[in-house]
């Protein structure tokens, strides 16, 4: 119950294509719904976040869909470029039980781009 | 303002040894998270500290270990180590606790021999 599922487990799109990647979870209690992006050699970086009170939400080219009822979330780059070539991870957290950071990650989507 | 720091960036160390992986946050920020990456097993959190105090664990077994220093920088230690502990060690920083933004450093890479 606190796992996140991810999918596709890797993604090839043109240049200008709107990539899609999926998330799903069970326990209910997460509140809390980042999304990070990784390089190569790089730790994950902070890219869009969003909390069960809102559908959608935007930041430039990236864009969070949530789906309460359906237990699901998605990221969808617009525009994409070969630079945002990167693994994506979602990731839901939970104040349940006690205020905490504490990420469950899903298992990452790995994004050609290109040219 | 400088990001997360974590040092050092790549450790090589053999069975059997213990190491302590070193996390500055942003300043400011006085939550530390740790986390384990590995191929086989993605990223998994290890243990969250905030004003010094563990305030969270994950499913490792003891001889990980972790601190926080009054300043936020925060520690971990990993004792006997095992063949199975390689992988990269990442930092998270955020500003308090509860669903907080939280910033990775680059991590710290362990290799064991």
């Amino acid at each position: 119950q606190q796992q996140v599922k991810q999918s596709p487990q890797s993604l090839i799109v043109q240049k200008g294509g709107i990539p899609i990647i999926n998330c799903a979870y069970e326990n209910t209690a997460f509140d809390y719904f980042p999304w990070y992006q990784q390089f190569p050699g790089k730790g994950p970086a902070l890219l869009i976040a969003i909390r069960p009170d809102v559908s959608e939400k935007k930041e430039g080219r990236f864009t969070i869909s949530f789906n309460k009822s359906a237990k699901q979330f998605s990221l969808h780059i617009m525009d994409s470029q070969p630079g945002d070539s990167a693994t994506y991870f979602c990731a839901a957290s939970s104040n349940y039980g006690g205020a905490t950071n504490k990420l469950i990650f899903g298992t990452g989507t790995l994004l050609a781009v290109q040219p | 303002k400088a990001g997360v720091t974590q040092t050092p960036r790549y450790l090589i160390k053999t069975r059997g040894q213990q190491v302590t992986l070193s996390c500055s946050p942003i300043s400011g920020h006085r939550s530390v998270s740790w986390y384990q990456q590995t191929p086989g097993q993605g990223l998994q959190f290890l243990f969250e500290y905030f004003s010094e105090t563990q305030r969270n664990k994950g499913n490792f077994p003891g001889r990980f270990s972790g601190r926080q220093f009054s300043n936020s920088r925060s520690e971990m230690n990993v004792s006997t180590l095992e063949l199975g502990d390689s992988a990269l060690y990442l930092c998270a920083s955020s500003l308090g606790v509860g669903t907080q933004p939280q910033h990775f450093g680059d991590g710290t890479r362990l290799s064991i021999l």
